[in-house]
């Protein structure tokens, strides 16, 4: 079936950097863009930008510009994230989605991966 | 910038219906989408372009969206549909999502 299965929960101190991989299975990967959010303990989602895993883009949010990096690598259909300069303010879990392209829906999410910055 | 307003809360009793607004300057001429987020868990699409129901999700799920205002309705709520809800939109000409802040449905 259908799905997006990020890695595991990750601990970091700060001013650590962490990948975070969300692999995709039973679609064309290059088919569709894969954004990323983040979701603070208790708060909204909040977009961090996206990658065309077809041509390599990318749009980053202007709150991760600097910090963040998207890339993939299409051999085996995986999506990362990696963001650097992390502070306990980067205590979040970390979400990939697919969607086709805009106004389109995110249809289909990963499991999220638990990013805990901690001294 | 764009803006998507939300409720914090809404409260129903089982097997009423709950109706969830998402708020934003002439909403209607965007599409809306609906997502469900339950404890600890990713969300999940739940009505997409305004009213569609994705496969699986039932049909006492659906939405509307008119005016500066889209609403979510679930007809006959359940237990199981206690969660938070967030609409989404794109913006119109940097095509980036937004979201509203999510409302936390309780069921009574």
């Amino acid at each position: 079936q259908v799905q997006l299965v990020q890695s595991g929960a990750e601990i970091k101190k700060p001013g650590a950097s962490v990948k975070v991989s969300c692999k995709a299975s039973g679609y064309i990967f290059t088919g569709y863009y894969i954004h990323w959010f983040r979701q603070a303990p208790g708060q909204g989602l909040e977009w961090m930008g996206w990658i065309n895993p077809n041509s390599g883009g990318t749009k980053y949010a202007q709150n991760f510009q600097g910090r963040v990096t998207m890339t993939r690598d299409t051999s085996i259909s995986t999506a990362y994230m990696e963001l650097s300069r992390l502070t306990t303010d980067d205590t979040a879990v970390c979400y990939c989605a697919r969607v086709l392209a805009a106004p389109s829906a995110f249809d289909i999410w990963g499991q999220g991966t638990m990013v805990t910055v901690s001294s | 910038s764009y803006v998507l307003t939300q409720p914090p809360s809404v409260s129903v009793a089982p097997g009423k219906a709950a109706r969830i607004t998402c708020g934003g300057n002439n909403i209607g001429s965007k599409r809306v989408h609906w997502y469900q987020q339950k404890p600890g868990q990713a969300p999940v699409l739940v009505i997409s372009y305004d009213s569609d129901r994705p496969s699986g999700i039932p049909e006492r799920f659906s939405g509307s969206n008119s005016g500066n205002t889209a609403t979510l309705t679930i007809s006959r709520v359940e237990a199981g549909d206690e969660a938070d809800y967030y609409c989404q939109v794109w913006t119109s000409i940097t095509d980036l999502p937004i979201f509203g802040g999510g409302t936390e449905l309780t069921v009574l």
